[in-house]
């Protein structure tokens, strides 16, 4: 079974401030993370993956993660804060359960708030 | 590039109504994905289509059903609609062995 755990609902960042949400998983095999954007009223945009390889990963819009495993995290950092980044985040490990399905479980989301 | 495609975007039911909601996935894309979220909630799945068969079953209740046509584009159904109904439901397509999931851009449900 798969799990995440997001600490902080709600993290509010100063523009320009460097961006750090937290993402801890759970996994009983290897991992796929994800980090996901949600704007007000809108979808779900893919910000970056982690698969395998190098685990400092690298998404749109100047984000990026680090997996690590002996953490079990996979924080999502921007080193200056955007108006536009202002949004709710949040961390998914992909599961498998046969048959092709490889559904999503999402943490609980961070609200980010950038103050001008 | 083509993009996942639900429709309605919004819809408004009574309780103990019905309600069909739809999913067109990226072409090419043999699986789809339902998701379900409620007002300041986390996404949650629950069901999904490979190759137009059932692949696994999440947090569905059983007045709900789908299906994934020839076409690969997938209903959700939702029968005797409650007031806990109201969400966003999201469906996603992938191709299958790859990693990530598109997501369309959702269906608002309002039940009243």
């Amino acid at each position: 079974a798969q799990s995440v755990t997001q600490l902080g609902s709600h993290v509010s960042v100063s523009e320009g401030a460097l961006v750090l949400l937290r993402c801890n998983y759970s996994s009983s095999v290897p991992p796929y993370l994800f980090w996901y954007v949600q704007y007000p009223n809108q979808g779900l945009q893919l910000l970056l993956k982690y698969t395998t390889g190098a685990t400092l990963v690298k998404g749109i819009n100047g984000f990026e993660a680090e997996f690590k495993k002996s953490e079990t995290s996979f924080h999502l950092t921007k080193p200056s804060a955007h108006m536009s980044d202002a949004a709710e985040y949040f961390c998914a490990v992909r599961g498998y359960s046969g048959a092709g399905s490889y559904q999503l479980t999402f943490g609980k989301g961070t609200k980010l708030s950038v103050i001008p | 590039a083509a993009g996942v495609i639900q429709s309605p975007r919004h819809l408004i039911k009574e309780k103990r109504e019905t309600a069909t909601l739809k999913c067109y996935p990226i072409p090419r894309h043999d699986t789809v994905y339902w998701y379900q979220q409620g007002p300041g909630q986390d996404p949650q799945f629950l069901i999904s289509f490979y190759e137009k068969m059932q692949s696994d079953k999440g947090s569905i209740p059983d007045r709900f059903s789908a299906q994934q046509f020839s076409d690969y584009h997938s209903e959700l159904n939702m029968s005797s609609l409650e007031l806990g109904d109201s969400a966003l439901y999201f469906c996603a397509s992938s191709v299958e062995g790859e990693n990530e999931q598109y997501f369309g851009p959702g269906t608002r449900l309002t039940v009243t």
